[in-house]
């Protein structure tokens, strides 16, 4: 059964470094989505992305980040300047367009920010 | 604003014993509600949706519009259960999901 992928599975960085999280969602599917989850809380949406573009941002998704999809399979999370807040997990997930609402999860990549 | 709130952090039952998780949710327009379920080491995976009205692993859950709940109910828990289980709601506009903060369930044997 094919599966979100994310790279790396952790990720440790000094505060101020960017860092760039990796996606590669089911090759099929056309909706993609980043989400967090700081430890002890719960998964909260970052940003959606479709035909190229932004489709959706929450206020967490504020101008240190960004995304892009630079090739026909990957799905990229950019953070620019890394806070000590910013350490989470970071989940990617992807959706086909005809059932935009079943979401399917990648195993999610650790963010630590030291 | 939407919220979905999940009371219970933790939840210990014994097997074969009935569970159920506790969803509740706010939101004024008409939602769309998951549960989420998340093994242990494994990823987020959907377990059901409310709008399908199936029954996956024996569980189902009914999105009860006058107390704005979706409770997930299991008859009779399996230690294969014990995981962690989120509960997600959809707006009827956008596709991003709104979580609870999870439910730990560990069905002891």
């Amino acid at each position: 059964e094919p599966e979100v992928t994310q790279t790396p599975s952790h990720q440790v960085t000094q505060m101020g470094q960017e860092v760039i999280l990796r996606c590669v969602p089911i090759s099929n599917h056309l909706y993609f989505y980043w989400y967090r989850q700081i430890l002890g809380q719960k998964v909260e949406f970052l940003v959606s992305f479709y035909n190229n573009e932004i489709s959706e941002k929450s206020e967490i998704f504020d101008d240190q980040f960004s995304v892009e999809r630079p090739d026909g399979s990957n799905f990229t999370l950019k953070i620019r300047s890394t806070k000590l807040e910013d350490s989470a997990m970071y989940f990617c997930a992807s959706s086909a367009y005809t059932s935009v609402d079943t979401q399917y999860f990648g195993p999610g990549t650790r963010l630590t920010v030291l | 604003a939407q919220r979905v709130t999940q009371p219970e952090k933790l939840l210990s039952v014994f097997k074969g014993a009935p569970v159920e998780l506790k969803c509740n949710y706010s939101y004024s327009g008409s939602p769309e509600l998951f549960w989420y379920v998340q093994y242990s080491r494994q990823r987020l995976q959907l377990l059901l949706r409310h709008i399908s009205r199936e029954s996956i692993k024996g569980f189902t859950a009914d999105l009860n519009k006058g107390e704005t709940s979706f409770h997930l109910k299991k008859p009779f828990a399996q230690e294969e259960d014990s995981a962690m289980y989120y509960c997600a709601l959809r707006r009827n506009t956008g596709n991003q999901f709104y979580f609870g903060t999870g439910t730990s369930l560990t069905v002891i044997p």
